[in-house]
């Protein structure tokens, strides 16, 4: 079974720009958490979607964006991009029950440079 | 709000030998799960253990278990037989009951010597 896929694996940007970061969960998950991890703020929880709905949000600016599509696949998207912004974005898939406790399996992440 | 902290930035171990990382987090709640993950290299995040607060019974997987006392609110990891492997930073996590917000605390680098 393949685990989660994140595409690509880095991206430079600069200043102003808009991101988009891929991720292809493991099949039959239906639940995709993102995960932001910096050197000086560690591991911040970014939202989650189930169905194609946003179903858990963390405290991030509206610049920080997602979506999931029918067959479970999410996009994050990061608008008017800022140098904090440079960081390991991390995809985690579940199943999806409902409820809390779920194992994450994560991807290797995408390594985002604003520049 | 919860939050979970690791007191120990980095810690070594001898090849074979026994380490013991440690987590403590604060939360009101009665009903929650904890979590050790481990981040090689690699960066991918990989599940090592997981615990569930209404559970007693510590949790074991192979060469690492953990020691989670409730009324203190702690939940360490002890690693056995130590490989070179086992290589990485550990991350303790809490997770609520009714949701897959995970919290993770700073992160413990482990490094197993030849």
């Amino acid at each position: 079974k393949a685990g989660v896929t994140q595409t690509p694996r880095y991206l430079i940007k600069t200043r102003g720009q808009q991101v988009t970061l891929s991720c292809s969960p493991i099949s039959g998950h239906r639940s995709v958490s993102w995960y932001q991890q910096t050197p000086g703020q560690g591991l911040q929880f970014l939202f989650e979607y189930f169905s194609e709905t946003q179903r858990n949000k963390g405290n991030f600016p509206g610049r920080f964006s997602g979506r999931q599509f029918s067959n479970s696949r999410s996009e994050m998207n990061v608008s008017t991009l800022e140098l904090g912004d440079s960081a390991l974005y991390l995809c985690a898939s579940s199943l999806g029950s409902g409820g809390g406790g779920e194992k994450l399996f994560f991807g290797s992440g995408t390594q985002l440079s604003v520049l | 709000a919860q939050t979970v902290t690791q007191s120990q930035p980095e810690m070594s171990v001898q090849e074979a030998e026994t380490v013991t990382l440690s987590c403590t987090y604060d939360t009101s709640e009665n009903n929650y799960y904890l979590f050790w993950y481990k981040q090689p290299p690699s960066r991918q995040m990989i599940l090592v253990i997981r615990q569930e607060a209404y559970k007693q019974q510590n949790a074991t997987e192979n060469r690492f278990s953990v020691n989670f006392q409730k009324a203190a609110k702690s939940f360490s990891l002890k690693i056995s037989d130590s490989q070179l492997g086992d290589t990485a930073m550990y991350f303790c996590a809490f997770m609520m009951y009714n949701n897959n917000d995970m919290r993770f605390g700073a992160g413990t680098r482990l490094t197993v010597k030849p």
